[in-house]
């Protein structure tokens, strides 16, 4: 298996611009998460979906996020429009359904995206 | 609630042992885990430990569990310069289902060769 795909990974854009960040989870994956990470504030959990239906957005900073889950294999952030303070890396995971004795999530190689 | 903490940064000489801790305050948590996280690259999972464990062993690794002071620490033995990465503790957060992970903000760990 691929693992979990991410695109692009690396972004540079200009504030005020809309970003889009892509992520594909692994083949029968039923839960899907998205982070941010930076020096400051560590690993956020931004959003989760469950069977691309989200469960939790309470992470979101603000409604310039926005994400989707149109099917089982692709999900997408967006930020419009984007501020500096939004360059951090952003991760994508999946995991498998509930039923394994523990949990485990499997991360992309993250976007680094820098805001200027 | 969910409130995983760590120290930030250790630096260890090659061949040493390293130990990272963390605390936590969520005393229902059932699984509790090491993540790994390597430059430039997503985390990945360690090791991980049932509550009801005190202390599990993987080859170079050593997880302890003190669930009455919500203590959790890995012991590296031997340490390499691939092991230098950052490590992430996390538990599953009470009624949060579906894979749910609160993480630990990270332990830098650099090994000096």
């Amino acid at each position: 298996d691929a693992g979990v795909i991410q695109s692009p990974r690396h972004e540079v854009t200009e504030m005020g611009q809309e970003v889009t960040l892509r992520c594909k989870p692994i083949s029968g994956h039923n839960s899907l998460f998205w982070y941010r990470q930076t020096m400051m504030r560590g690993l956020e959990l931004l959003i989760y979906f469950n069977n691309n239906v989200p469960i939790d957005d309470s992470g979101m900073p603000e409604d310039r996020f926005s994400a989707k889950m149109p099917n089982a294999s692709f999900s997408t952030l967006k930020i419009q429009p984007s501020e500096p303070r939004d360059s951090a890396v952003y991760f994508c995971a999946s995991s498998p359904p509930t039923g394994a004795p523990h949990n485990e999530q499997f991360f992309g190689p993250g976007t680094r995206l820098t805001v200027l | 609630g969910e409130d995983v903490e760590q120290s930030l940064f250790l630096s260890v000489r090659e061949g040493d042992s390293s130990v990272i801790n963390c605390t936590y305050t969520d005393s229902s948590s059932t699984y509790l885990y090491w993540y790994k996280q390597e430059p430039g690259a997503g985390l990945q999972l360690l090791t991980y430990i049932f509550s009801n464990m005190d202390m599990k062993q993987d080859q170079r690794l050593t997880v302890l569990l003190n669930k009455k002071d919500k203590h959790l620490s890995l012991r590296i033995a031997d340490t390499q310069t691939g092991d230098s990465a950052i490590y992430f503790c996390a538990e599953t957060p009470p009624l949060s289902g579906n894979n749910r992970l609160a993480f630990g903000k990270g332990n830098q760990v650099v090994v000096i060769p």
